[in-house]
């Protein structure tokens, strides 16, 4: 089953406008994490944000945290052609059956038109 | 340094068949995964490893199998490929939890499978 659901499936925007991604999840976590995957390549780690943090930047990102209503966004500000990618928030929990290990959503598809 | 290495990046199988899939690291990380990516259902996690000589269950083990002999490399198998594995299938590794833990997973560039 999938923890993280994103929100929307996919995006389309102009260069220089922002983009923001919305993640929801089901159950308590340690942290949430971003990664980014470019069309046939491998996730690449974006930004970390553990439980007790609400807001964490990095260079255009900027991620935000809610416990409460077990959400997440991602912002990409001023957006270049290069942030053409799946975007996939990934929940760090432990499992009923003791397993940790990150649980993936299905992914944001942004397109960043030149 | 080359991060996270798999091999190989594509393969096509008949139904029945048996393969073996090398993921190898050099970052040091005790914790090693499988995942598999189907369209539209994101990552889902096969097995895992969390130390050397230690394998567990994932959400979708069925038809798989792994080992990690040595530390750097995990591997998985497929003992008799059915169509239903055709799939991407990536390796990841990571610090254990509390230790380094600003970083995330570490990918590899994936393998692609086809099971006919």
């Amino acid at each position: 089953s999938q923890q993280g659901e994103e929100d929307p499936q996919a995006l389309s925007i102009q260069e220089g406008e922002n983009a923001t991604m919305n993640c929801s999840y089901k159950t308590s976590i340690n942290n949430l994490q971003w990664y980014r995957q470019n069309s046939g390549r491998g996730l690449v780690h974006l930004i970390l944000i553990r439980s007790n943090e609400r807001e964490k930047h990095s260079g255009r990102l900027r991620v935000t945290l809610d416990t409460s209503k077990k959400s997440s966004s991602l912002l990409i500000t001023a957006s270049r052609a290069a942030d053409t990618a799946s975007y996939f928030c990934a929940t760090d929990a432990i499992s009923e059956t003791g397993r940790r290990a990150l649980t993936f959503g299905s992914g944001t598809r942004l397109q960043v038109q030149p | 340094n080359a991060g996270v290495t798999q091999t190989p990046k594509f393969r096509v199988l008949k139904t029945g068949q048996s393969m073996t899939l090398l993921c190898a690291q050099d970052m040091n990380h005790e914790y090693m995964y499988w995942y598999r990516q189907d369209p539209g259902m994101g990552l889902r996690l096969i097995h895992y490893s969390v130390g050397e000589g230690t394998t567990a269950k994932g959400e979708v083990p069925d038809g798989y199998n792994v080992s990690r002999l040595k530390k750097q490399n995990f591997l998985l198998g497929l003992e008799s490929a059915a169509p239903s594995q055709t799939s991407v299938y990536f390796c990841a590794s990571s610090y254990s939890p509390g230790q380094k833990s600003n970083y995330g997973y570490t990918f590899g560039s994936g393998t692609r499978l086809t099971v006919v």
